[in-house]
């Protein structure tokens, strides 16, 4: 199984809405990472986490919170989002993620969401 | 930090065609991944390089280190290969959980036509 599954697939929410993104992998993984990607535009680091801790916040809003409830499963709350925040939410896992760990990154098919 | 540069940023071919997308960057790294993004889909990681070359399929992926430059090939194009492909690098010096940090190039827009 070399799949990184993210659900929804699809998200609509309004900007009082609590909503959460989830994202699992069982390859056994200890880096798990939270992207965003606008249209056209690269991916954008958000959150690093290795061995279930968060080790990287890339200077992200409050209204992101991560969550790594065990080493399969990442997810991320959101709270109050606002319109600029609809984008491409990509999941990615690979091996480790210290230095000269240049192991390989899979990542999910993401979560297309629009805040209205 | 790491300047990643892409060209062409939109490639268009015929089936059948070999195509080439480059890629370089400017500071010295220890590993560079091809990633394969198709229209409002996720990504696929297609190689990951720090020397030489690497073939899956019709796919070759080559890097030169020392002149910091990378290309990925694909022989015998197919109107399925059209997607967006994405080189990114890690830099080597680069520490601690620092693999996160990947530098993105903007990406190269690939269409083949039937």
């Amino acid at each position: 199984d070399t799949e990184v599954t993210q659900t929804p697939k699809h998200l609509v929410m309004g900007m009082t809405n609590k909503k959460s993104l989830k994202c699992e992998q069982h390859m056994g993984h200890r880096a798990m990472y939270w992207y965003k990607q606008k249209a056209k535009k690269p991916p954008e680091l958000m959150f690093v986490y290795s061995y279930e801790k968060l080790s990287i916040n890339e200077s992200v809003p409050s209204r992101f919170s991560p969550e790594c409830p065990n080493s399969s499963l990442l997810n991320l709350h959101l709270h109050a989002l606002q319109p600029e925040d609809s984008a491409l939410y990509l999941c990615a896992s690979s091996q480790g993620a210290g230095r000269g760990r240049n192991t390989e990154a899979f990542f999910g098919q993401g979560t297309r969401l629009t805040v209205v | 930090k790491n300047e990643v540069e892409q060209s062409p940023q939109n490639l268009t071919a015929q089936e059948g065609e070999f195509i080439t997308i480059n890629c370089s960057y400017s500071v010295g790294i220890s590993a560079l991944h091809w990633l394969q993004q198709h229209p409002g889909g996720g990504i696929v990681s297609l190689f990951m390089l720090s020397s030489g070359k690497k073939k899956h399929g019709r796919l070759i992926a080559t890097i030169n280190i020392q002149e910091k430059h990378s290309s990925l090939h694909i022989t015998a194009s197919h109107p399925r290969d059209s997607a967006v492909y994405i080189c990114a690098v890690k830099d080597l010096n680069a520490g601690g959980t620092s693999y996160g940090k990947l530098t993105f190039g903007q990406g190269t827009i690939l269409t083949v036509h039937p």
